[in-house]
């Protein structure tokens, strides 16, 4: 498909285990986005890349999280180590737009992460 | 810190009627304020924009007010129908962080047929 695409859609871990989270976004979209949503909130910044390069990576809670993008294209989100409190939905959005511009973002289905 | 407060956190209309969601924002230095729609399981969508060198922008059934003084923009749905039924966040970001976004904390829209 067009759109931007997340996998796996759902994901149990125990606590203490490490998971990686997967992100597709639209072909030549510069700019990608990882975001956090937990329950009945509205998502919050974790990083962002231009290209290859992370610009800001402030949002991310703890060094538990790590991001990247090695070629410019698909990103993976890890966590290591993961806590309950790491239970949310993992949106990733795309743009074709570069840093120092402001437009739309194109957000996938997210990666619904359960920590028990 | 929430730079963005978003205003109410639910909300039920009739078919029909009029929705209205207000967000109020505390970082003078955004410049871009758009509004998301999010169903059950999907990601957040955009729905309309606004930048502050215009106080309201019309795109169908829905429309931006903004005011600019006030630091407040609001969204309202005209001719509200069932299959508006979502979540509205309100958002903001500034040129000099790209398009990061910060949400506000979001709006159960229930329209009722």
């Amino acid at each position: 498909g067009a759109g931007v695409s997340q996998s796996p859609r759902y994901k149990v871990a125990k606590r203490g285990q490490d998971v990686a989270l997967r992100c597709d976004p639209i072909s030549g979209h510069v700019s990608l986005f990882w975001y956090q949503q937990a329950l009945g909130q509205g998502p919050e910044f974790l990083t962002y890349f231009q290209n290859e390069a992370q610009l800001d990576k402030s949002g991310l809670p703890s060094d538990r999280f790590f991001a990247e993008r090695p070629e410019g294209s698909v990103s993976t989100l890890k966590i290591q180590r993961t806590q309950q409190e790491d239970s949310a939905v993992y949106l990733c959005a795309s743009s074709p737009r570069r840093v120092r511009s402001t437009g739309e973002l194109f957000f996938g289905e997210g990666s619904r992460l359960t920590v028990l | 810190q929430q730079q963005v407060k978003q205003s109410p956190q639910s909300l039920i209309v009739q078919k029909g009627g009029i929705s209205i969601i207000n967000c109020a924002y505390e970082n003078t230095a955004f410049d871009y304020f758009p509004w998301y729609q999010q169903f059950p399981g999907k990601g957040p969508a955009l729905l309309i924009a606004i930048r502050p060198d215009v106080s309201e922008k019309k795109e169908g059934r829905f429309t931006i007010s903004f005011n600019k003084s006030a630091k407040q923009f609001s969204l309202h749905i005209m001719d509200s129908q069932p299959g508006d039924s979502a979540t509205y966040f309100c958002a903001a970001s500034k040129e000099t962080s790209g398009s990061r976004l910060t949400f506000g904390e979001g709006t159960q829209l229930t329209v009722n047929p």
